[in-house]
């Protein structure tokens, strides 16, 4: 099964500071993606689709460059509320309708004040 | 709109014992899946299902665990026996058309 790969952290950052993650796929025909975030002992909710031409949302902004296979995730003016599991989410289409996400490890955010 | 549900929401035995969790997903959603998460790791598909059939179940063990969802709505998942290395979140999520999928809140196992 392909991977998805993604520094584990954690990135401690200051309030106010921006701060980017990373994400490679091993699985070239991947057909969607996405990042998710987890709060500590809670589920996973998605917090934003990533498309070709990159996407912003408020202060996040995510990028997707196929050729290299590597998607990021740009935080800017962190809040304390930021701070949380990043999961990079890789949607393998298979038979069925909705396909397969194959998710990173993900990565650790600490905004301190 | 209702969420994913589950249960239990905690769940202690010993190894070698059985365990099930139920999961009831958003009211029309015809896909569910069950994935474990370990400590520290990203959530595994363990296995799909689009209405009562089962689309993937690659990453199932399936020598100890069984999942079923008859009608087409809700499931359980079942791990019999279980072992030290089944102690994970398990995660019941639901989609509906398109791609996004919800999640419920877990099923934290620990075997000890």
């Amino acid at each position: 099964r392909k991977e998805v790969e993604q520094d584990p952290g954690p990135f401690n950052v200051p309030e106010g500071a921006t701060v980017a993650f990373n994400c490679t796929y091993s699985n070239s025909a991947s057909q969607s993606f996405f990042w998710y975030r987890q709060d500590c002992r809670k589920e996973p909710k998605l917090l934003m689709s990533v498309y070709s031409s990159g996407n912003e949302d408020g202060r996040f902004t995510a990028q997707l460059n196929r050729a290299s296979q590597y998607i990021s995730l740009l935080i800017r003016d962190s809040k304390l509320s930021d701070s949380a599991t990043y999961l990079c989410v890789v949607n393998e289409l298979s038979g069925g309708s909705q396909g397969n996400l194959i998710f990173g490890k993900g990565t650790k955010l600490s905004v301190k004040p | 709109e209702a969420g994913v549900a589950q249960s239990p929401r905690y769940k202690i035995i010993e190894k070698r014992q059985s365990v099930a969790f139920w999961c009831n997903p958003i009211s029309g959603h015809a896909t569910l899946y069950w994935y474990q998460q370990i400590l520290g790791q990203g959530p595994k598909l363990l296995i799909q299902f689009q209405n009562n059939g089962v689309v993937d179940d690659s990453q199932l063990p399936k020598d100890r665990f069984s999942a079923e969802r008859l009608k087409g709505v809700d499931s359980t998942l079942k791990i019999q026996p279980a072992k030290l290395e089944d102690s994970a979140v398990y995660l019941c999520a639901s989609g509906g058309w398109g791609e996004t999928q919800y999640f419920g809140p877990g099923t934290r196992l620990l075997v000890l």
